[in-house]
């Protein structure tokens, strides 16, 4: 139990195009979600969490009129990289969270390796 | 300034060893520490979380401690196989209600056959 499901795992595309990044519970109701980068041999870094049905609430540092997050229902989050540019180029981690998580630990999506060319 | 330290960014050790990993932190006080596992290219998951209130959790060939007067928690992975390199990740949660993760930078583990 406790699946997240994230779409596209790698994903190409050119400077200045805009990115959507899905991420879905498959088999509970994640009441939170959680959009994080990670650069290589770094640690992940958090970008924004989202509640669903309200505004996310963005890390000190993240443009949130490039990092587009919507989370419209208790399974469903998206992340939208508007205008990507090369320096963009990372790796995506969605993570959720709902009341099957109560005894502790997050579940991960496998992750988006986003490539800016 | 806060920081998460994870000793060495790689640790190589034979099959069959226990391997022992550390997470320091400095100017936190979190109320639950969690270590997870990643492999190249996929998501973290999670394995174990300790609360501030515990010393020791274990689950199955795997141990964690929590200090919280040294700031620190060891990982321990008795009987180490193969299987079991990866990069293991510390992560603090202060709230309490882990509503948010601070992660430390990993330990690339590889067990030698």
């Amino acid at each position: 139990g406790a699946v997240v499901s994230q779409h596209p795992s790698r994903v190409i595309c050119k400077s200045g195009t805009s990115v959507k990044i899905e991420c879905r519970s498959l088999d509970f109701q994640a009441t939170t979600m959680f959009w994080y980068r990670q650069f290589p041999k770094q640690s992940l870094m958090l970008m924004a969490t989202s509640n669903e049905g309200s505004k996310a609430t963005y890390e000190q540092g993240v443009e949130k009129d490039k990092f587009l997050i919507n989370h419209a229902s208790l399974t469903l989050s998206t992340l939208t990289v508007t205008s990507a540019h090369p320096e963009d180029s990372s790796f995506y981690i969605c993570s959720a969270r709902g009341t099957v998580h109560l005894r502790g630990g997050y579940t991960f999506g496998s992750g988006t390796r986003l490539t800016v060319v | 300034s806060q920081k998460i330290e994870q000793n060495s960014e790689a640790l190589n050790i034979q099959e069959g060893k226990t391997a022992t990993l550390t997470c320091n932190y400095t100017n936190y006080s979190p109320a639950y520490l969690q270590w997870y596992r990643q492999d190249p290219g996929r998501g973290p998951v999670f394995l174990l979380l300790i609360r501030e209130n515990e010393k020791e959790k274990r689950k199955e060939r795997l141990k964690v401690t929590f200090d919280t007067t040294l700031k620190q928690s060891l990982f321990h992975i008795t009987a180490s196989q193969p299987a079991d390199s990866a990069t293991y990740l510390c992560a603090l949660d202060e709230t309490g209600s882990a509503r948010q993760l601070t992660f430390g930078s990993g330990t690339q583990l590889t067990v030698l056959p």
